[in-house]
């Protein structure tokens, strides 16, 4: 069975500053995609980046990177230059590349960004 | 863009009430999911469609089901609504999943239940 663990549930940053979430996984499959979802106050639920478990280059979109251990099994998500308008709900999920259906998602981690 | 609706931001029912919660998409995409969503739990699946007619049960499905006569709606249905099934509702939906798929899930914006 494939688990993803959140350790952070709630987090805090100083708007304009950096902020990196946690996340760790397991599976027995050799390749998954991995995901971040974020959720803003009564918003629908975005993707905000994926990565290919294959692909060793850590995936980049504008301030949000990941750093993607596979030997580890970590995947933690990097918030730069936070704006407000980040204060979400973040989650990471999982999915492995056989063809399942189902995305795993860990528990969320509650990020407030303060002015 | 992808848009996925879900009929119902709010409701309130009566525990014993049957509930119907409503989800479509427009973009043609074959699979579509129910989860729900508890502080502290995360999101938990509870049925998913990969096709018409086609379900499959995901970890939670019990006092769930679920429809999906046509490719672009997919129905929860509480049969006897209880006090435990209060909860947030999202449904999302994505292109099949394969090994070249990213599995980006789409999400409605929830359906809000509260069973009295």
């Amino acid at each position: 069975a494939q688990t993803v663990t959140q350790s952070q549930p709630e987090m805090s940053v100083q708007e304009a500053e950096t902020v990196t979430l946690s996340c760790t996984y397991d599976t027995s499959e050799s390749n998954y995609y991995l995901f971040w979802y974020k959720q803003p106050p009564s918003r629908q639920m975005i993707l905000v980046i994926r990565q290919e478990a294959y692909k060793q280059q850590n995936a980049t979109e504008n301030r949000f990177s990941v750093n993607f251990q596979k030997a580890a099994k970590s995947f933690s998500l990097k918030i730069s230059d936070s704006q407000l308008g980040d204060t979400a709900m973040y989650f990471c999920a999982l999915v492995d590349g056989a063809g399942s259906y189902q995305l795993t998602f860990g528990k969320g981690t509650k990020l407030s960004v303060i002015p | 863009d992808v848009k996925v609706t879900q009929s119902s931001r709010y409701l309130v029912k009566r525990t014993g009430e049957k509930v119907f919660l409503e989800c479509v998409q427009d973009m043609d995409h074959e699979n579509m999911f129910w989860y729900r969503q508890d502080p502290g739990l995360g999101l938990r699946l509870i049925y998913f469609s990969y096709d018409v007619k086609m379900k499959e049960k995901g970890d939670i499905p019990e006092g769930y089901s679920v429809s999906r006569e046509k490719k672009e709606r997919f129905s929860l249905i509480l049969e006897s609504a209880s006090t435990n099934q209060t909860s947030m509702y999202l449904c999302a939906s994505s292109l099949r999943l394969r090994m070249t798929n990213t599995g980006e899930l789409f999400f409605g914006e929830g359906s809000r239940l509260t069973v009295l």
